[in-house]
């Protein structure tokens, strides 16, 4: 089992282009989320979704949006990047929303110039 | 403010030894606690989890919770080079969900040959 899947591994913007990261979890979680992961700051909650069909706002939604396309797919949007943004991007899924364990995607680092 | 603390370390400790990562929360009502191991580069992944006080084993791990003083700590018995990495510790607060994990900033172990 591949279990969360996610492209691309790296990427390199210029400041006010946009892109879409993808995430896939081949193993039937409800939940699933997008992270980010800066030095000092930790891993933070951009967006989550609960289960199919419904999306909801983490820690730092600012600049973001995403699209939970069916169970198994839930894409990460900007739609302008700014040097903010450049990180580490995880994408996890649980079993559920509640209290369970996370399973992450491998990441995607991204730079914004 | 919920928080989760950790010493960042770098914990240096000699291959063989016991090694030991400790982990303090703000939130007397959470009640699940959870150890994340992520390589340099890499994704985080699940070790442990413990939900009632006292020690839960895991082969060479073992999670010890005391929620009467807000502490969870992570034991690693015959410390590898391989252990080297960076430890997390994630908390949810008592809302008992996903959304709501609350992530330390990690604990740097080094084991030494």
């Amino acid at each position: 089992n591949a279990g969360v899947t996610q492209t691309p591994k790296f990427q390199v913007l210029k400041t006010g282009q946009s892109m879409t990261l993808q995430c896939a979890q081949d193993m039937n979680h409800n939940s699933m989320y997008w992270y980010r992961q800066d030095p000092g700051m930790g891993l933070r909650l951009i967006y989550y979704s609960a289960s199919e069909g419904t999306t909801d706002k983490g820690e730092v939604p600012n600049g973001y949006n995403v699209s939970r396309l069916n169970k198994r797919e839930f894409s990460l949007r900007l739609e302008s990047a700014a040097p903010s943004q450049t990180s580490v991007y995880f994408c996890a899924s649980s079993e559920a929303a509640e209290v369970s364990p996370l399973h992450f995607g491998n990441g995607t680092r991204l730079t914004v110039t | 403010q919920k928080e989760v603390e950790q010493n960042s370390g770098p914990l240096s400790v000699p291959e063989g030894a016991i090694a030991s990562l400790n982990c303090t929360y703000s939130d007397r009502g959470s009640q699940s606690f959870f150890w994340y191991r992520q390589y340099s580069g890499k994704s985080p992944e699940l070790i442990m989890s413990i939900y009632s006080n006292g020690d839960k084993e895991d082969g060479r791990f073992t999670a010890q919770l005391n929620k009467a003083s807000q502490y969870v700590s992570l034991l690693i018995r015959d410390s590898q080079p391989s252990d080297s990495a960076t430890y997390l510790c994630a908390v949810p607060s008592n809302a008992g969900n996903n959304r709501k994990l609350i992530w330390g900033l990690g604990t740097s172990l080094a084991v030494n040959p």
